[in-house]
């Protein structure tokens, strides 16, 4: 069965420092990779998706994430975070068709940035 | 506009009632997911549907039930048989065929009293 772990549950910095959230998976086949972001009092929302191709995947706000498939790995970073990436972190993985399109959440990250 | 809409935004029922929570999108979406949010756990995969008339149990699915009689809607049943049904209920769906990722709804808060 896939899974996927977070390993940092809350993090905080200051404003300007430099961001990564781990992000594992576990599944032996081809996966679609997701890291979506729920600010306060909003609804989830994509940040990036790796489907294949470039490993390193660019999506919004400055934010970018790496698929290292060796480690089954695919982890969040931004080089300097601002106060308004206050939000929790969801990394998510999907097995595609050959997997049943079952869509499988880690337990996400609660980021607090301080001015 | 095309989108996953979520009804009621909060819901509150007395323990030993089976609730309905309402998904309908118009996305033209196959695939069809029903998650719970908890605080410290995540989204948790209740159960999801990749076509009509079919669905698959997720990783919590005692207590819950499910049907998808139409492309459009995938409506979850919280029972009685629910240990623990208050929490944050979001619905999503994704295209399988283009392999897109899910869009979601704004969710539903059903609290058990």
């Amino acid at each position: 069965a896939q899974s996927v772990s977070q390993h940092n549950h809350h993090v905080i910095l200051s404003e300007a420092a430099s961001l990564e959230l781990g992000c594992n998976y576990s599944y032996g086949g081809t996966v679609n990779l997701f890291w979506y972001v729920q600010y306060p009092g909003q609804h989830l929302q994509l940040l990036l998706k790796y489907f294949s191709g470039d490993p390193l995947v660019k999506g919004i706000k400055g934010f970018e994430a790496e698929f290292i498939k060796s480690k089954f790995s695919f982890n969040l970073r931004k080089p300097s975070v601002q106060w308004s990436d206050t939000a929790e972190y969801f990394c998510a993985v999907n097995a595609g068709t050959g997997g049943g399109n079952k869509l499988t959440f880690g337990t996400g990250t609660q980021l607090k940035v301080e001015l | 506009d095309g989108g996953i809409t979520q009804s009621p935004k909060y819901l509150f029922r007395k323990e030993g009632q089976n609730v309905t929570l309402s998904c309908e999108q118009n996305l033209n979406h196959d695939a069809m997911y029903w998650y719970r949010q908890d605080p410290g756990q995540g989204l948790r995969l209740i159960y999801y549907s990749q076509i009509v008339n079919d669905f698959q149990k997720g990783d919590i699915a005692e207590g819950y039930s499910v049907s998808r009689e139409k492309k459009e809607s995938f409506p979850l049943t919280v029972t009685s048989a629910q240990k623990n049904p208050t929490a944050f209920y979001l619905c999503a769906s994704s295209n399988v065929l283009q392999n897109t990722e899910a869009f979601f709804g704004q969710g539903t808060r059903l609290t058990v009293v």
